[in-house]
C-alpha cells in the first residue's frame, strides 16, 4: 500500500514567519494529494488540496507544491499567525477511484507570539 | 459543505463489553466510509474501509473480529469494538466521501471523533 513520510514533526516558527512542512508518498498511481488541519481534540479540517496534473495551489496565505516526479509534496505558510498552531497532516489517495487515504505521521506547528 | 456526525463523542466502558460508534452522512450519501483510530499526538492510522452493501476492507494488522464494521445504508457507517480491552482506548474517527452521483471530489469529510476509554 501507499506510504506517506511527512517531515518535521515538530515546528515553531515566530509569528509572521513562514513556516513549511514536506511530505514524501511512495505509490505513483496516487493523484490526490490533501493536507488536514486538526486542532486538540477535534476533526480535520481540509485546509488545501492539489491534484496530480497541477503543479502548485495557492489559497491566500497556504500554498501546496507537487513534485510528481520525486514524489513529494510541501505546504507552505506565509505570514503565520498563533491561529494557525495546530496538527497538520498531509494525505495521498488515488483519486475518485481510490478507497484509501493514507496519512503522514503529522507536523504540530506552534506560531509564536 | 458535506455534514458528518459521530456518536457517541465519548464514551468509558468496562473491559470485556462492546461498543458501538455511528458515523452519519448528514447531508450527502456516502458510498464509502473510513475508519480511522488516532493514539495521542499520532496520526490517523487507517483501519478499515467501509462499502456500502458490502464487507470491509480491513487494513493489515487489523482485527475483522474485533472491529466489527457495518455499512448498512448510503448514510450510517458502524464501528463497534467488541470485548474491549484497556489497550483500545484511543480516540476513532469516521470519514466519509460523497458518492459519486454527487461529485465526488475526493475530499474527505471527517467526524467529530469518538473517545474511548475502556477501564
Amino acid at each position: 500500500g501507499e506510504n506517506v513520510e511527512q517531515h518535521p514533526s515538530t515546528l515553531s516558527v515566530q509569528e509572521g514567519d513562514s513556516a513549511v512542512i514536506k511530505c514524501t508518498y511512495s505509490d505513483s498511481a496516487s493523484n490526490y494529494f490533501p493536507w488536514y488541519k486538526q486542532e486538540l481534540g477535534k476533526r480535520p479540517q481540509l485546509i488545501i488540496d492539489i491534484r496530480s496534473n497541477v503543479g502548485e495551489k495557492k489559497d491566500q496565505r497556504i500554498a501546496v507544491t507537487l513534485n510528481k516526479t520525486a514524489k513529494h509534496f510541501s505546504l507552505h505558510i506565509t505570514e503565520t499567525q498563533p491561529e494557525d498552531s495546530a496538527v497538520y497532516f498531509c494525505a495521498a489517495s488515488i483519486g475518485r477511484t481510490g478507497n484509501q487515504f493514507y496519512f503522514g505521521t503529522g507536523t504540530s506547528l506552534t506560531v509564536i507570539p | 459543505g458535506a455534514v458528518v456526525s459521530q456518536h457517541p463523542s465519548w464514551v468509558i466502558c468496562k473491559s470485556g463489553t462492546s461498543v458501538k460508534i455511528e458515523c452519519r452522512s448528514l447531508d450527502f450519501q456516502a458510498t464509502t466510509m473510513f475508519w480511522y483510530r488516532q493514539f495521542p499526538k499520532q496520526s490517523l492510522m487507517l483501519m478499515a474501509t467501509s462499502n456500502e452493501g458490502s464487507k470491509a476492507t480491513y487494513e493489515q494488522g487489523v482485527e475483522k473480529d474485533k472491529f466489527l464494521i457495518n455499512h448498512a445504508s448510503l448514510t450510517l457507517s458502524t464501528l463497534t469494538v467488541t470485548s474491549a480491552h484497556p489497550e483500545d482506548s484511543s480516540f476513532y474517527i469516521c470519514s466519509a466521501r460523497l458518492s459519486p452521483r454527487e461529485r465526488d471530489t475526493g475530499e474527505l469529510f471527517f467526524g467529530e471523533g469518538s473517545r474511548l476509554t475502556v477501564l
